[in-house]
């Protein structure tokens, strides 16, 4: 399977607690994003890197919120300090820089913080 | 990223086309019109996508008024699966900023 992978695909975590969700894109893709959606709206933009560089980040990712991509392939977004608030889908999607941006989704890790 | 209208939902008998519009009257030159669609408990899935003229593929058409204020994404014939949420997105060709806005879609029903 050649496609955009995200693990785990499950995650329930006690409120405070550190998570960390893993994205790994489309090989030959330069471009990742990371994604949120909750229940009943549209995925809301998180961030993303061209390669390595983290290019743009949503007024959405708090400070508890950090991703890296340290060798330009996968992906890591943690979160500090989980809060109710964070319990969400997480969806990573990859794409070329070139072109128009066609962006290719992973299935999404379903975060639930108790 | 300029704004697109949907209709909060449709439904269509299975093997019937089905025709879903999408509002865009703030477009710019340079944006393309894109399609995503999200089947339940799977992240949103490509479609299709076009600039002025009319395009095919093997999952759609998607028809685009003369004054790209509007357009059309055609299923020629539902099927159960394609029951889902279909997201009209404008994408700035070349443009720095790499994110989709995504609204809320038109969720799909589709009856046997």
């Amino acid at each position: 399977d050649t496609g955009v992978s995200q693990d785990p695909r499950h995650k329930i975590t006690k409120r405070g607690q550190n998570v960390t969700f893993r994205c790994d894109p489309i090989s030959e893709h330069n471009r990742l994003y990371w994604y949120r959606q909750t229940l009943g709206q549209g995925p809301e933009f998180l961030t993303y890197f061209q390669n390595e560089a983290q290019l743009e980040k949503s007024r959405l990712l708090s400070d508890r919120f950090s991703a890296e991509r340290p060798k330009g392939s996968f992906s890591t977004l943690e979160i500090q300090r989980t809060e109710q608030g964070d319990s969400a889908m997480y969806l990573c999607a990859s794409s070329l820089a070139e072109g128009t941006n066609e962006q290719y989704f992973g299935p999404g890790t379903r975060l639930t913080v108790t | 990223d300029a704004k697109t209208t949907q209709p909060n939902s449709m439904e269509s008998n299975e093997e019937e086309p089905v025709h879903l519009p999408c509002n865009h009257s703030t477009i710019s030159g340079t944006d393309y019109i894109h399609w995503y669609r999200q089947l339940p408990s799977q992240g949103p899935e490509y479609v299709i996508h076009g600039l002025t003229s009319n395009v095919n593929n093997r999952m759609a058409s998607l028809a685009i008024a003369e004054d790209r204020k509007s357009s059309t994404l055609i299923l020629h014939r539902a099927t159960l699966r394609d029951a889902a949420v279909y997201y009209c997105i404008l994408v700035t060709y070349g443009g720095s900023q790499g994110n989709l806005i995504f609204g809320k879609g038109t969720k799909l029903s589709v009856k046997p």
